[in-house]
């Protein structure tokens, strides 16, 4: 069964400061995807990206970027220079191909980034 | 790009009421809909799915007689929570996909914030 963690419950930083959310997952599946969504104090998820398994290349989108290893089954997301309206929960979710209607979710990283 | 939205946005209701909630598709045709909640400080977890003219799948745990989902048209999913008791007070997020059964492919809506008193 597929699975997703997000050891880091919380972290705060200040702002600036560049600052790593770590994923780590399990799938049986050859084909899947793989998500980051930001869900700040609204409650509205904003969808960050989505990676497909065989798509391993890095992708940085202004402050963001992402580090896609499936040799260690990570996705990591790195804000670089955070600012505080960067703070919100951090979601990492994976779904598999052959099982379309199942998307897991991390248990969310939540990022505080003080002035 | 594609847009969901959910009415309302925050309901609170008596212990014992039901409470109708709408997911919209607004500039697409959601062939698929989820329905997602989320517990104070805690993840996303998918309640059903329903594809437009069927009965929704829901998963395990979840009771369907009491989570009632219905997905009459291709733009419009409701949700309704029947005999509503404190513990079901969530929030709750809607998703919807054109490609049947597609969860890489959903678009979320902004979610319902329920309050049962």
């Amino acid at each position: 069964a597929q699975k997703v963690t997000q050891a880091q419950t919380e972290i705060s930083v200040v702002e600036k400061e560049d600052v790593t959310l770590d994923c780590v997952y399990e799938t049986r599946d050859t084909t899947y995807y793989l998500f980051w969504y930001k869900q700040p104090p609204s409650g509205e998820l904003v969808f960050l990206i989505r990676r497909n398994s065989f798509d391993e290349q890095n992708e940085i989108s202004g402050r963001y970027s992402w580090n896609f290893q499936k040799s260690t089954s990570s996705f990591n997301f790195t804000i670089t220079a955070s600012q505080v309206v960067d703070s919100a929960v951090y979601f990492c979710a994976l779904s598999e191909a052959d099982n379309n209607n199942d998307m897991r979710f991390g248990a969310g990283t939540r990022l505080t980034v003080k002035p | 790009g594609a847009v969901v939205s959910q009415h309302p946005s925050r309901v609170i209701c008596k212990s014992g009421t039901s409470v109708k909630i709408e997911c919209r598709s607004l500039d697409f045709q959601a062939t698929t809909m989820f329905w997602y909640r989320q517990f104070p400080k805690q993840s996303l977890m998918l309640m059903a799915t329903s594809n437009e003219g069927s009965k929704a799948t829901y998963e395990q745990g979840v009771e369907k007689d009491k989570f009632l989902i219905n997905h009459a048209s291709l733009t419009l999913s409701t949700l309704t929570v029947t005999s509503a008791h404190p513990e079901d007070s969530s929030f709750y997020i809607c998703s919807a996909t054109e490609v049947p059964g597609a969860v890489y492919e959903q678009y979320f809506g902004p979610g319902t914030r329920l309050t049962v008193t």
